[in-house]
């Protein structure tokens, strides 16, 4: 069965661009989470889709966004790109019994 | 979820085990051990589960103490591929959740030396 896939794996943009990751999850699996990762924050839960609908939220500005498809895929936008955006992006694809993560898009933001 | 304390590092010579220790001394009777690795600038890898009982797969065995406060994840022949950052989570099982959300806290980096 194949893993979480991640695109692009890296990414440079500029500061005030937006910049959209995308995520495809496993076969079969409803739920797609998003975190971040930072050297000083570690990583941090973004929000969670499940069957479309975002199920539950970090605490993270409203800059960061998301949205699922009905084919399970999933993808997050990041609109007016500030330095601190600068991160390590994970995708979790969930099933019954656990979460299993993607390799990650890495933003450097300049 | 629990709060769980890991050792910040750890050391262990490569093709010994490596055993890692996590408190989580609030953990409700609902929450699962799981434990995750990830090794430098790669997605999370989920490592193995438990609720109650001792679990082994192919990568390594789970000991929960009786009273579910503590648990220990064993690398048994420890490789240098094997250094990672640990994390050590608990929560509800993801079947009766009402959300997917791990949290994450500093982990234990496993230095494997040779």
């Amino acid at each position: 069965k194949a893993g979480v896939t991640q695109t692009p794996r890296y990414l440079i943009k500029t500061r005030g661009q937006q910049v959209t990751l995308s995520c495809s999850p496993i076969s079969g699996h409803r739920s797609v989470s998003w975190y971040q990762q930072t050297p000083g924050q570690g990583l941090q839960f973004l929000f969670e889709y499940f069957s479309e609908t975002q199920r539950n939220k970090g605490n993270f500005p409203g800059r960061f966004s998301g949205r699922q498809f009905s084919n399970s895929r999933s993808e997050m936008n990041v609109s007016t790109l500030e330095l601190g955006d600068s991160a390590l992006y994970l995708c979790a694809s969930s099933g019954f019994e656990t979460q299993y993560f993607g390799p990650g898009t890495r933003l450097l933001v300049l | 979820d629990a709060k769980t304390t890991q050792p910040t590092s750890m050391d262990c010579a490569e093709g010994r085990a490596a055993n890692l220790p996590c408190n989580h001394s609030t953990i409700s009777g609902n929450e699962y051990v799981y434990w995750y690795r990830q090794i430098h600038s790669q997605g999370p890898q989920y490592i193995i589960h438990g609720l109650k009982n001792n679990e082994t797969n192919e990568m390594a065995s789970l000991i929960i103490t009786e009273d579910r406060k503590s648990s220990t994840l064993i690398l048994p022949h420890a490789t240098l591929r094997d250094t990672a950052v640990y994390y050590c989570i608990v929560r509800v099982g993801f079947s009766g959740g009402s959300n997917y959300k791990l949290t994450f806290g500093k982990g234990t980096l496993l230095t494997v030396n040779p």
